[in-house]
C-alpha cells in the first residue's frame, strides 16, 4: 500500500524559505522508473506542478519557479524534501507530494497523492 | 503549452451522462506513438486521484462508467451514468511538453 504524507510549517513570512518534507511508504525511490513530485493548489484554484525527482536522482523543475526550487531525496528515510526560497503571499497554497511510476511501457504520473498541507504566507 | 477544459462547470442529474472536453495548444502525441494525456478527479476536501492514463486507460479501481478518448490536441472524458460520488473537480493533464506537467483549469461537476 503506497502512502505519502507532507509535513512542514503552516505559516511562513514573506521572503522566508519554505522547507517541505514528503515521507512515503509502500515503495522505494531506489526502484527504476519511480519518481516523486510536488504539486500545489492555491485556494479555489487549479493544480500547478512544481518539481519531480527520479529514482536515479535526476530532477525536473517548473521553468517559472526553477530559480526558487530545490528537490532532494533521502532514500534511507523514504523522504523527499522541497525547498522554495523567497516566499510571497501568492505562494499560499496546499502543497501535495505524489508518486509517479514508469514500468518501461506505461507511465502513471501522480497515481498516489498525499493529503496535502496548507501553507500560508503572511507577515 | 495550454490545456483548456470546457465546460468549467456542469450540473448533471444522477443516472445521466456527462462529458468534459480538454484541448491542448500543441499535440500530445509523442514520437513513440503514445499520447500523454491524463484525467484526475478531486473530490471536495480531498487530493486529486488518477482516473485515466494515456488518454483512455482506466487506473486501478476506477469504475467502467468513466472513459477517455481523443487524439492529438482534442480529448474527452465521459461518464456514462453520473453518480453522487462523482461530484468534484475534474482536471486533464499533459506530460509531454514543458513545463513537464500542465493541468487544465478544472471542470466542476455538481449533481442536480
Amino acid at each position: 500500500q503506497i502512502t505519502l504524507k507532507e509535513s512542514g510549517p503552516t505559516l511562513v513570512k514573506p521572503t522566508q524559505t519554505l522547507t517541505l518534507t514528503c515521507t512515503f511508504s509502500g515503495f522505494s525511490l531506489n526502484t527504476s522508473g519511480v519518481a516523486v513530485g510536488w504539486i500545489r493548489q492555491p485556494p479555489g484554484k487549479a493544480l500547478e506542478w512544481l518539481a519531480l525527482i527520479y529514482w536515479d536522482d535526476d530532477k525536473r523543475y517548473s521553468p517559472s519557479l526553477k530559480s526558487r526550487l530545490t528537490i532532494t531525496k533521502n532514500t534511507s528515510k523514504n523522504q523527499v524534501v522541497l525547498t522554495m526560497t523567497n516566499m510571497d503571499p501568492v505562494d499560499t497554497a496546499t502543497y501535495y507530494c505524489a508518486h509517479r511510476r514508469w514500468d518501461g511501457v506505461i507511465t502513471t504520473p501522480f497515481d498516489y497523492w498525499g493529503q496535502g498541507t496548507l501553507i500560508t504566507v503572511s507577515s | 503549452i495550454v490545456m483548456t477544459q470546457t465546460p468549467l462547470s456542469l450540473s448533471v442529474t444522477p443516472g445521466q451522462p456527462a462529458s468534459i472536453s480538454c484541448k491542448s495548444s500543441q499535440s500530445l502525441l509523442h514520437s513513440n506513438g503514445k499520447t500523454y494525456l491524463y484525467w484526475y478527479l478531486q473530490r471536495p476536501g480531498q487530493p486529486p486521484q488518477l482516473l485515466i492514463y494515456e488518454v483512455s486507460n482506466r487506473f486501478s479501481g476506477v469504475p467502467d462508467r468513466f472513459s477517455g478518448s481523443g487524439s492529438g490536441t482534442d480529448f474527452t472524458l465521459k461518464i456514462s451514468r453520473v453518480e453522487a460520488e462523482d461530484v468534484g473537480v475534474y482536471y486533464c493533464m499533459q506530460s509531454i511538453h514543458l513545463p513537464m506537467y500542465t493541468f487544465g483549469q478544472g471542470t466542476k461537476l455538481e449533481i442536480k
